[in-house]
């Protein structure tokens, strides 16, 4: 089956510090990578995708075959970056359907 | 445009009970699909719809089935409700061809 993996369930940084969530996802040709954000009380939505490469709230999101990961970094953390962070990917076909998500790492930005 | 909306919010049922769970998609999508995403994981496919047929099926069990209607709104349908059941039940809409999926807030079941 392929796989998602977020290893950090929680990542607490300063406001003004660098963060990177990491992604590491199980190979399988070439991948369609996702970040999702889900900030307090809203709903999921799509923060960004590799295949656009750009950069989103100052976040961008490497896609490295040689590591299988895909981590999201922002060299400056602000409060309001305070969500949940989910790493996906797109699949084709089979029966884990269009997106796989990894299982999240919650970021916190201190003041 | 409101976006994907999901009907109810909240919902307590009791084991073994029934439930039924709606989507709209947003404006111009033709596509929904439904996630589970329990406490502390990430959404987990159930199934997708498009065109008013199921095209493809996470690793749920029969008791979990779907219908989509001809203005593309979706429902979900669970029989025989168990404990772990309880979940976030998401709808995401999309275009057949995209990526890009958009979510709906959820809906909150706890079967007791």
């Amino acid at each position: 089956a392929q796989r998602v993996t977020q290893p950090e369930k929680l990542l607490s940084v300063f406001k003004g510090a660098p963060v990177e969530l990491k992604c590491n996802y199980s190979y399988s040709g070439s991948p369609e990578l996702f970040w999702y954000v889900q900030y307090s009380r809203q709903r999921l939505q799509l923060l960004l995708r590799h295949i656009s490469r750009e950069s989103i709230k100052g976040f961008t999101a490497d896609l490295n075959k040689g590591e299988t990961s895909f981590h999201l970094k922002k060299p400056f953390a602000q409060e309001e970056d305070s969500a949940m962070y989910y790493c996906a990917r797109h699949c084709y076909g089979g029966s884990q359907g269009n997106l796989i998500f990894g299982k999240g790492t919650k970021l916190s930005v201190k003041p | 445009d409101a976006g994907v909306t999901q009907s109810p919010t909240h919902l307590i049922k009791t084991r073994g009970q029934q439930v039924t769970l709606r989507c709209s998609p947003k404006s111009g999508h033709d596509t929904v699909s439904w996630y589970q995403q329990a406490l502390g994981q990430g959404p987990q496919f159930i199934f997708q719809y498009y065109e008013e047929e199921e095209r493809q099926r996470g690793n749920f069990p029969d008791r979990f089935s779907g219908h989509q209607f001809p203005n593309y709104s979706s429902e979900l349908n669970v029989n025989a409700l168990l404990l772990g059941d309880s979940a976030l039940y998401l709808c995401a809409s999309s275009l057949l061809r995209s990526y890009e999926q958009y979510f709906g807030p959820g809906t909150r079941l706890t079967v007791t």
